[in-house]
């Protein structure tokens, strides 16, 4: 079993809608949360980084951690075509290593 | 712009060659990260530096190597290369500290022919 989990997708969604992306994990220890976003052939880009449980919004976006289910999701409101990428997302625990890890991505499409 | 900077953007080498991909990491970040990203695939975890030592290690095959310099800047050694590590090589800096945030630059494509 993988330590995150992430649906490929892609996911094909109509401009204006709203998106939900998700990531389930299984090391109880990840206290740190990031959603990365990459367009094609580009450095993934930090969308969003939330520590522990609960909601952070910011603009369009929101994330949400639910530690207990060990579930993680990105909300996106008002989908643009321009939000046509692949959502990453991320994750770390602060004891020893710091290493991050990363889901496989989904690919996400807005049609205008 | 993420501050960090990779040089060379592209990159076309023959089969059993050697390239060095490198990397001037954030100002004030001390660990550096290399990733693989093939085509269609995830990121895949080569290895990490922390202030010029190496502290975490990934996939790396045994024809890469990697080092971090007092400088801070790290260099990724590919050798041998073969037709499967025609891929986007990337590297990412981090403070560290609470919260090791990852910043990635743009991405180094690697093509063997």
């Amino acid at each position: 079993q993988k330590e995150v989990e992430q649906d490929p997708g892609p996911l094909s969604v109509p401009e204006g809608a709203i998106v939900s992306l998700n990531c389930t994990y299984s090391n109880s220890a990840f206290q740190y949360f990031m959603w990365y976003r990459q367009y094609s052939r580009k450095g993934p880009e930090l969308l969003m980084y939330t520590y522990s449980s609960g909601n952070k919004e910011d603009g369009r976006f929101t994330a949400q951690v639910d530690k207990s289910s060990k579930y993680i999701s990105l909300f996106i409101r008002d989908s643009q075509p321009s939000d046509s990428a692949t959502y990453l997302c991320a994750m770390s625990d602060s004891t020893g290593g710091f290493k991050t890890i990363f889901g496989a991505g989904t690919r996400l499409f807005v049609k205008a | 712009d993420s501050g960090v900077t990779q040089t060379p953007k592209h990159l076309i080498t023959a089969t059993g060659q050697r390239v060095t991909l490198r990397c001037s990491p954030r100002s004030g970040d001390l660990s550096v990260y290399w990733y693989q990203q093939s085509l269609d695939q995830g990121l895949q975890f080569l290895i990490q530096y922390y202030n010029g030592e190496e502290r975490a290690k990934g996939n790396i095959l045994e024809r890469f190597s990697a080092q971090q310099f007092p400088d801070l800047h790290s260099e990724l050694n590919l050798s041998s290369l073969e037709l499967g590590d025609s891929a986007l090589y990337f590297c990412a800096s981090s403070v560290q500290g609470v919260g090791n945030t990852i910043y990635f630059g743009e991405g180094s494509w690697l093509t063997v022919v």
